[in-house]
């Protein structure tokens, strides 16, 4: 079945850090990826995503990488901000419906 | 475009009571889910529709629980006979039906049993 792995956090960083947030991902056929958010008191956004290989999605200064030799889809941000600070969940959907997520990681940015 | 609503945000029922929540999606998406999460973890599929049809449920949604989305509109979960391990954040979605599957998010209605 489709899995999805991402780093354990949580994270802290302090502000003008640079963000990496691992994922790697199970899937039986070609997925499209995601990143979603959560803001404190929020709910789940979506951030970016990536439909095929070597496909880069960005927004907000953040960006990933759709790698299917290493099954990977990883978050960056060169320079986080304190309103970066949020719960960050990778997902996957190789369906037309069902998406399979991470189990969040918590990013806490210090000012 | 007022997003997913979901309603009530917050409910605290004793164990064997039966609760229901409702979705509203956003207006003419046609694809509605439901969503599970508990603390720590990701949130985990439980059904789905498209329009007024379920097409699919997950073996994480007992006889207990039971969704509707009559006239393709709003849905409802119902939980029968609460249970403690029923306690979690319930997430409902909404998409377009078309690619690539962008699920819009509501603000999700947490349950307690106590």
């Amino acid at each position: 079945g489709n899995s999805v792995t991402q780093m354990e956090g949580p994270v802290t960083l302090s502000e003008e850090a640079f963000l990496t947030i691992n994922c790697t991902y199970t899937a039986t056929g070609y997925p499209s990826l995601f990143w979603y958010v959560q803001y404190p008191g929020e709910g789940l956004q979506l951030l970016l995503k990536a439909t095929k290989a070597d496909d880069k999605g960005s927004n907000k200064g953040f960006e990933a990488t759709y790698r299917k030799e290493t099954t990977s889809f990883h978050l960056e941000k060169g320079s986080v901000q304190v309103s970066d600070s949020a719960v960050y969940f990778c997902a996957l959907s190789d369906s037309d419906y069902k998406l399979s997520f991470g189990a969040g990681t918590t990013v806490t940015v210090r000012a | 475009d007022t997003g997913v609503s979901q309603d009530p945000r917050h409910k605290i029922t004793k164990r064997g009571q039966n609760v229901t929540f409702r979705c509203d999606p956003i207006s003419e998406h046609n694809r509605l889910y439901w969503y599970r999460q508990t603390l720590g973890q990701g949130p985990e599929f439980l059904t789905y529709f498209q329009n007024e049809a379920q097409l699919e449920k997950s073996r994480l949604l007992s006889d207990r629980f039971s969704a509707e989305r009559p006239k393709g509109s709003f849905s409802t979960l119902e939980i029968q006979r609460t249970e403690q391990g029923d306690s979690a954040m319930y997430l409902c979605a909404s998409s377009t039906g078309t690619g690539p599957y962008e699920q819009y998010f509501g603000p999700g209605t947490r349950l307690t049993v106590t």
